[in-house]
């Protein structure tokens, strides 16, 4: 089956740094995504890792760990509008193909506080 | 800017009357795709497009259809809604030649049924 867990909510305060842990459990992996979503608002693209290891992009950051079916997103000097939704998604090889299907996680609510 | 649009942004139907969600695109995207989102749930695949190739998941109701008359648009039609139906759609497209093959939503279109 498929299986993507991510923790519910969090909160952190404003100029810290909070990690979103995700694990999944998926027949096949080729990718894994990050989303944010504000409420009310469509996703949007953060960052992809395929190989193990970490992906840095300004203050956001991703890590991948195949063998522990395992990504952490790293956001860093929060800011109040980073008070949103992440998504996690994984790409299953099985439904895949030459198309893209993603499963998503239920998201984490993170909540910024001054 | 090219992007993903949905139209309309909010909808508002009556219990059992069909209503015709709209997406177009100007990525130039071969793949299409139609989810839908819940409060507070992941967004759920109900199908997507490959080209012309239409891609339905085996647990999206009969009630759920759609078209693609050309590479821009493509409706999302709800035959007889439901109140289970009250939710954020989202449209997603993506380019399965590009490397990471990355999926861009529109808005949104949040329906209510009454």
């Amino acid at each position: 089956g498929q299986n993507i867990d991510q923790p519910t909510e969090m909160t952190a305060t404003e100029g810290a740094i909070v990690q979103i842990n995700c694990t999944y459990q998926t027949s096949g992996f080729n990718g894994l995504f990050w989303y944010q979503q504000h409420a009310g608002e469509a996703p949007t693209f953060l960052s992809y890792n395929v190989l193990d290891g970490l992906e840095e992009k300004g203050r956001f950051s991703s890590f991948l760990s195949r063998s522990k079916g395992y990504s952490y997103l790293l956001l860093k000097e929060l800011q109040m509008k980073d008070s949103a939704s992440y998504l996690c998604a994984v790409r299953d090889q099985e439904y895949g193909g030459a198309t893209n299907k993603l499963i998503f996680g239920t998201g984490t609510l993170l909540a910024v506080q001054p | 800017d090219a992007m993903v649009i949905q139209n309309p942004r909010y909808q508002v139907t009556q219990f059992g009357k069909p209503v015709t969600l709209s997406c177009s695109q100007t990525l130039n995207h071969n793949v299409m795709y139609w989810y839908q989102q819940k409060s507070s749930q992941a967004p759920k695949l109900l199908f997507h497009y490959y080209d012309k190739d239409f891609n339905n998941e085996a647990d999206t109701p009969d009630n759920f259809q759609s078209r693609r008359p050309n590479t821009s648009f493509c409706f999302l039609d709800i035959r007889s809604p439901g109140l289970g139906d009250a939710a954020m759609y989202l449209c997603a497209t993506s380019r399965v030649q590009l490397a990471k093959n990355i999926q861009y939503f529109g808005a949104g279109t949040r329906l209510s049924v009454l």
